[in-house]
């Protein structure tokens, strides 16, 4: 089968960094993506990796070990806005099609 | 990045009745587009692949008569729900694939159908 496993929910104070993690088993891989979504809204992209490393971006780096199934999103020094859903998400093939995880909910309290 | 619009971004309907939702790619020509369906506190699940030109391809369990989807142009694809009933109510998103270009899938704005 395909999984895609997020934690549910994280909670971290601003200010703060908070690691999301993300295992996959999937029937291809062509890359993973990290998209942030807040409620009633559509995803945004928020990083891709395809290679085995980290991506920096800003307060937002993204690592992945594709022999091990595992990527992270790193948030640092959090604000408020960033309380949303993070999804995790792999590319199985080359046309773009896309297997979400469930979502983890950052919540960022004061 | 490139633009997607999908429209309308909401809509209620009574039961019974046909909702059309469009989604544009606006700067890029989309070759290939992508419907989910999105439930509350749930994570988006795909429910087609639709390429310009062709067929939709459906995934497992998605009713292909219920949710007809048309993809005539580069830049227009259109999911029909047909004969809507409040079991269908949810959030649907497109999202558009630049092929020549952009790595990502873009996405619209989604549409929050309602029936009643």
């Amino acid at each position: 089968g395909q999984n895609i496993d997020q934690p549910t929910e994280m909670t971290a104070t601003e200010g703060a960094i908070v690691q999301i993690n993300c295992t996959y088993q999937t029937s291809g891989f062509n890359g993973l993506f990290w998209y942030q979504q807040h409620a009633g809204e559509a995803p945004t992209f928020l990083s891709y990796n395809v290679l085995d490393g980290l991506e920096e971006k800003g307060r937002f780096s993204s690592f992945l070990s594709r022999s091990k199934g595992y990527s992270y999103l790193l948030l640092k020094e959090l604000q408020m806005k960033d309380s949303a859903s993070y999804l995790c998400a792999v590319k199985n093939d080359s046309w773009g099609k896309l297997q979400f995880g469930a979502g983890t909910q950052v919540v960022v309290t004061p | 990045g490139a633009v997607v619009s999908q429209h309308p971004s909401w809509v209620i309907c009574k039961s019974g009745t046909s909702v059309k939702i469009e989604c544009r790619s606006l700067d890029f020509q989309a070759t290939t587009m992508f419907w989910y369906r999105q439930f509350p506190k749930q994570s988006l699940m795909l429910m087609a692949t639709s390429n310009e030109g062709s067929k939709a391809t459906y995934e497992q369990g998605v009713e292909k008569d219920k949710f007809l989807i048309n993809h005539a142009s580069l830049t227009l694809s259109t999911l029909t729900v047909t004969s809507a009933h409040p079991e269908d109510s949810s959030f649907y998103i497109c999202s558009a694939i630049d092929r020549g270009g952009y790595t990502e899938a873009f996405f619209g704005q989604g549409t929050r159908l309602t029936v009643v």
